[in-house]
């Protein structure tokens, strides 16, 4: 499809396990975001990868999270570990470049809903 | 830091007029942004400014002072279908994006 792509859509998992949570952003978009949307709350950033530059990792919660992404491509986010307070949305976006001004929205992906048992 | 800031509900009648405010406080500026969110669904795009003054669309009109640190979405002729979040965000010198915790509309008949 022409969006960004998200999977799994529902992931239930028990406490302690690993999950790893994938992202397909829309082609040639060089920028890509991962946020974590609590119930009736707002977009927490975790994490946002920009061309081969070093991502930004600042709203990472604990070191329990990584994510890794291939050139301009796809993206995984893995949650090692998981404790409740995990359960989320998970919404990954993309967007056509970086670095600079310009009506460039971000385009986001249905999320993936992470339910920790 | 940042700091987006939102009211977190508002409630307004079918055919009136709302305006969100949104106040920032981000280290770099290089625009923002409005995105609605309807329950159980991914945010949209709806609007973006990054020079002051009113940019509109149709229904939806942005406004935007950078001195101030402040924006707002004005919402007209409300309809039914209206009632979502709506949420701010502010992207960055590095093209970061950052979103308030949204506003959440709801429009009673």
């Amino acid at each position: 499809g022409a969006g960004v792509s998200q999977s799994p859509s529902n992931k239930v998992t028990e406490k302690g396990k690993d999950v790893e949570l994938r992202c397909d952003p829309i082609s040639g978009h060089t920028a890509l975001y991962w946020y974590r949307q609590r119930l009736g709350q707002g977009l927490e950033f975790l994490i946002y990868f920009q061309g081969n530059s070093a991502p930004d990792k600042s709203g990472l919660p604990s070191d329990r999270f990584s994510a890794e992404r291939t050139g301009e491509s796809v993206s995984t986010l893995t949650i090692q570990r998981t404790q409740q307070e995990d359960s989320a949305v998970y919404l990954c976006a993309s967007s056509p470049r970086g670095g600079g001004a310009g009506n460039q929205p971000q385009h986001f992906g249905d999320g993936t809903r992470l339910s920790i048992l | 830091g940042q700091n987006i800031d939102q009211p977190t509900e508002m409630t307004a009648t079918e055919g009136a007029i709302v305006q969100i405010n949104c106040t920032y406080q981000t280290s770099g500026f290089n625009g923002l942004f409005w995105y609605q969110q309807h329950a159980g669904e991914a945010p949209t795009f709806l609007s973006y400014n990054v020079l002051d003054g009113l940019e509109e669309k149709g229904r939806f009109s942005s406004f935007l002072s950078r001195s101030k640190g402040y924006s707002y979405l004005l919402l007209k002729e409300l309809q039914m279908k209206d009632s979502a979040s709506y949420l701010c965000a502010v992207r960055g010198d590095n093209n970061d994006m950052r979103f308030g915790a949204g506003t959440r509309l709801t429009v009673k008949p």
